[in-house]
């Protein structure tokens, strides 16, 4: 099966700054990858995905880079702001027929130094 | 749009009784449902996939018997957990995909359950 690893664990940036998160997978025939942000007791949620035929995804401040030959994919976030600071799990999965399951990272927990 | 419940958001049973989940799509429907469990400071661990009308996919270590799976419509997926002790104390979670979608999961806020 697909497992994802994901670098650093915690994550510590000054206000402004940019923030980068990184994961790779194993299984090379993965072709979905979403990145969540979960606050502590609340539910994960979609911030940004990219699928395996687009090499980069932008949304405002965040951006998503996929390289498949290295089976890595990274979440980069500028401009950081207080309200940034959660846990981000990144994710990836195969396709499946429509049952395509989610393999979490272990997660990135990410502070944002006022 | 694309929003998930889940009922009750936190629950606290005795040891050895059951205790129903229960996951709602609430503006979309969701052929297929998926139940994690959370432990602190943890990462998402997929418990099973549930397809509308068919049984539940456990993954590889969840007991069947265990945790009850029901997708009886295409909008409600029921988690029950069967006989708890306090080591099923954890957040669980479902997310729905929305019909004819691939990929993308919803998640719903999660359930608290203690097991005293």
């Amino acid at each position: 099966g697909e497992n994802v690893e994901q670098h650093p664990s915690t994550l510590s940036v000054q206000e402004g700054d940019s923030a980068v998160i990184k994961c790779t997978y194993s299984d090379s025939a993965s072709n979905y990858f979403p990145w969540y942000k979960q606050e502590l007791g609340k539910r994960p949620q979609l911030i940004i995905d990219i699928r395996s035929n687009v090499g980069e995804k932008k949304d405002q401040r965040i951006a998503v880079t996929l390289n498949k030959t290295a089976k890595h994919f990274s979440l980069h976030i500028t401009e950081t702001q207080p309200e940034d600071s959660a846990v981000y799990f990144c994710a990836a999965s195969l396709p499946n027929f429509g049952n395509e399951k989610l393999t979490f990272g272990t997660g990135t927990r990410l502070t944002i130094i006022p | 749009g694309a929003v998930v419940s889940q009922h009750p958001s936190w629950v606290i049973c005795k040891s050895g009784t059951s205790v129903k989940i229960e996951c709602r799509s609430l503006d979309f429907q969701a052929t297929t449902m998926f139940w994690y469990r959370q432990f602190p400071k943890q990462s998402l661990m997929l418990m099973a996939t549930s397809n509308e009308g068919s049984k539940a996919t456990y993954e590889q270590g969840v007991e069947k018997d265990k945790f009850l799976i029901n997708h009886a419509s295409l909008t409600l997926s029921t988690l029950t957990v069967t006989s708890a002790h306090p080591e099923d104390s954890s957040f669980y979670i479902c997310s729905a995909k929305l019909a004819g979608v691939v990929d993308t999961q919803y998640f719903g806020p999660g359930t608290r359950l203690t097991v005293l």
